[in-house]
């Protein structure tokens, strides 16, 4: 059981190029989010997900688009990465809702926007 | 909105207690998780309180009293890998994102 994964740990694009980052589960559950931090800043919500098929926005969507075709993956896309995009990437997981339920936190993904 | 407030930083002697407060303040009260995440390292559940009380689980203790919008973790017996920040969530009424809203964290050094 791997738990929720995460790839790649780090990367470092240019502005203005695109990549996804990857997030996997498999424990089976429904609910999954991404999530960015930034130093003094905690942790933000991008987008999250209820189920396969189901997304919605957090806190921070714009410049993130996300979907969910399976219960095991949930990719975060970049549209056109700005340096305002530094930051580090978390996903996480929980079998029920997770405003009653464990979250299951990724590694990460270091982020560095040049 | 929802507005979670917990000190930046925090440090203590080995051996010793230390309390991290949280204070919120939310249209709505669903519960109030703590997570404490190493440097470097993903975040990591350590309790979760729903009602009014303390919850005790070994040298973490964390206590919630909904009237006053107010949490506290306790660490006991602090020892150096409990340097650590600590982060405050609370998932307001429902509707809208089933997501918490986490704090800015708690930094805590731990010094021999």
């Amino acid at each position: 059981n791997a738990g929720v994964t995460q790839t790649p740990k780090f990367q470092v694009l240019k502005t203005g190029q695109s990549m996804t980052l990857q997030c996997a589960q498999d424990m089976n559950h429904e609910y999954m989010s991404w999530y960015r931090q930034d130093p003094g800043m905690g942790l933000r919500l991008i987008h999250y997900s209820v189920g396969a098929g189901i997304t919605d926005q957090g806190e921070v969507p714009n410049g993130y688009n996300v979907s969910r075709s399976t219960t095991e993956d949930f990719p975060l896309r970049l549209l056109s990465a700005a340096p305002s995009q530094t930051s580090v990437y978390f996903c996480a997981s929980s079998y029920g809702d997770p405003g009653t339920d464990t979250q299951y936190f990724g590694p990460g993904t270091r982020l560095t926007v040049l | 909105g929802q507005n979670i407030d917990q000190p930046t930083e925090m440090t203590a002697t080995e051996g010793a207690i230390v309390q991290i407060n949280c204070t919120y303040q939310t249209s709505g009260f669903n519960g109030l998780f703590w997570y404490q995440q190493h440097a470097g390292e993903a975040p990591t559940f350590l309790s979760y309180n729903v009602l009014d009380g303390l919850e005790e689980k070994g040298r973490f203790s964390s206590f919630l009293s909904r009237s006053k919008g107010y949490s506290y973790l306790l660490l006991k017996e602090l020892q150096m890998k409990d340097s650590a920040s600590y982060l405050c969530a609370v998932r307001g009424a429902s509707g809208g994102s089933y997501i918490p809203t986490f704090g800015r964290g708690t930094s805590l050094i731990v010094h021999p």
